[in-house]
């Protein structure tokens, strides 16, 4: 069984960077689909942040009102997506989720999420 | 930029069917967009009820149905029940292999 677990600091302070790590158990990250980050801030909808997949040629993809700011990078070796957001602000405040994408486009499968409180 | 667009809320009543769309400031929905849908619940990750249209996920029930009515993705809830209140979010793929949610339906079932 599949299955996403993210980690990170809850607390981050303004204009800091963010990061986060998605341990991917039960597959091997380098064999398929394109990973990555979906956020949420309290209250509000789902926001799509971007993804990468090793087995498609290493392309990357990203939110373009986000693009400036974001990394996302995969660690075959340890099987973990890890997420950089820099200089945030209090609208980065949210729960970050780690998705798996497939080859339909659908988000066939998510973490649990965990909550990141920007904060001066 | 485009903005994919949903109902803000809806209502249904138990035994009811209700179709939620999900449309573009600009253009139309079609299947190449590749719409899917969420539901979600408070405090849960989002579960996926349907994607390219209009195949069911594992385990979603025979009730939810999706589809492209006019110019926009539809999903229809028929015989709605309690536990289908939830917010529902779709998804469009764009050009460029970017994913673009739609803002969410609070569907209530009442």
């Amino acid at each position: 069984q599949v299955q996403l677990q993210e980690s990170g600091p809850g607390l981050v302070k303004v204009s800091e960077t963010l990061s986060l790590t998605c341990a991917v158990s039960g597959y091997s990250i380098s064999s398929g689909y394109y990973w990555g980050w979906i956020r949420q801030p309290p209250g509000k909808g789902l926001e799509w942040i971007g993804v990468q997949s090793l087995y498609y040629s290493g392309n990357t993809y990203y939110n373009p009102s986000l693009k400036s700011r974001v990394t996302i990078s995969i660690d075959r070796s340890q099987d973990q997506v890890s997420l950089k957001l820099n200089s945030v602000t209090a609208a980065d405040t949210a729960v970050y989720y780690c998705a798996r994408r497939d080859i339909a486009k659908r988000f066939d499968l998510w973490g649990q999420g965990t909550l990141v409180t920007v904060s001066s | 930029q485009t903005v994919v667009t949903q109902e803000p809320s809806f209502s249904v009543s138990p035994g009811g069917t209700v179709t939620l769309t999900c449309g573009l400031t600009s253009g139309s929905v079609s299947t190449s967009y590749y719409p899917s849908w969420y539901q979600q619940t408070p405090g849960q990750a989002p579960r996926t009820l349907m994607y390219s249209t209009n195949t069911r996920s594992s385990g979603v029930p025979d009730r939810f149905s999706g589809s492209i009515l006019g110019n926009k993705a539809a999903l229809t809830i028929t015989g709605a029940q309690a536990d289908d209140e939830s917010d529902y979010y779709c998804v469009l793929y764009m050009r460029g292999g970017i994913s673009v949610f739609g803002g969410g339906t609070k569907l209530t079932v009442l």
